[in-house]
């Protein structure tokens, strides 16, 4: 375990579904993210979070909407999702001289 | 935008020979590189590190190289044993980022064959 723990791990949900991932990190780190894995793409960086600030948002369509209550607790929200939005989604920690600790994932699934 | 990308999307090789991972980047103001590896039904895991200033670093069983020149990256892992199948990505640091700003290469997916 790398001690970033993201819940689902599988999800299934209808584009007029909400619903939220969490991610919950036990490292004292100060920096949060949210990554996309997409089949046959590069994971891709939707956003960053340094001390619960939001320090970047990758172009994210609004449909997904982050939010980082304190420094060990991430959300990304969903709402009227499409089926190209189904996809692995990741969630990291790092303090800003150490690497980058994964999750395992939730699995999106958007029908 | 400029990103890293791998030479080859698969790699079989057998128990026991030594793998080479290759990457190429295109942002010659990153001075950060790291491989991660990522093993089905779980995130990337952290493997080795690199910045810009050195020219290669070792690990247990992995080296990692850096050719600046032509802003080559390679993985070498040795003795490669079935535990070491994954797909694995060479990701960088955009200059002034911070360790979890990364930007991802395709990955290469290593096949170990007993």
């Amino acid at each position: 375990e790398t001690g970033v723990t993201q819940t689902p791990r599988h999800l299934v949900m209808g584009m007029t579904n909400k619903k939220s991932l969490k991610c919950e990190q036990h490292l004292g780190h100060n920096a949060m993210y949210w990554y996309k894995q997409s089949a046959k793409k590069p994971l891709e960086l939707m956003f960053v979070y340094n001390f619960k600030e939001q320090t970047e948002n990758n172009s994210v369509p609004s449909r997904f909407s982050p939010e980082c209550p304190n420094s060990s607790h991430l959300f990304l929200h969903l709402h009227t999702l499409q089926p190209e939005d189904s996809a692995l989604y990741l969630c990291a920690s790092s303090l800003m001289n150490t690497e980058a600790f994964f999750g395992q994932g939730t699995r999106l699934t958007v029908v | 935008g400029e990103s890293v990308g791998l030479h080859l999307p698969t790699l079989s090789v057998q128990e026991g020979d030594n793998s080479i991972i290759n990457c190429a980047y295109s942002n010659s103001a990153s001075d950060y590189f790291i491989w991660y590896k990522q093993e089905s039904g779980k995130g990337p895991q952290f493997i080795i590190d690199i910045r810009s200033n050195m020219d290669k670093r070792q690990g247990q069983r992995v080296t990692v190289l850096l050719n600046k020149t032509v802003k080559h990256l390679s993985l070498q892992i040795a003795a490669t044993q079935p535990g070491d199948s994954a797909v694995y990505f060479c990701a960088e640091i955009p200059l002034g980022g911070s360790q979890g700003n990364l930007i991802f290469g395709k990955g290469t997916k290593l096949s170990v064959k007993p």
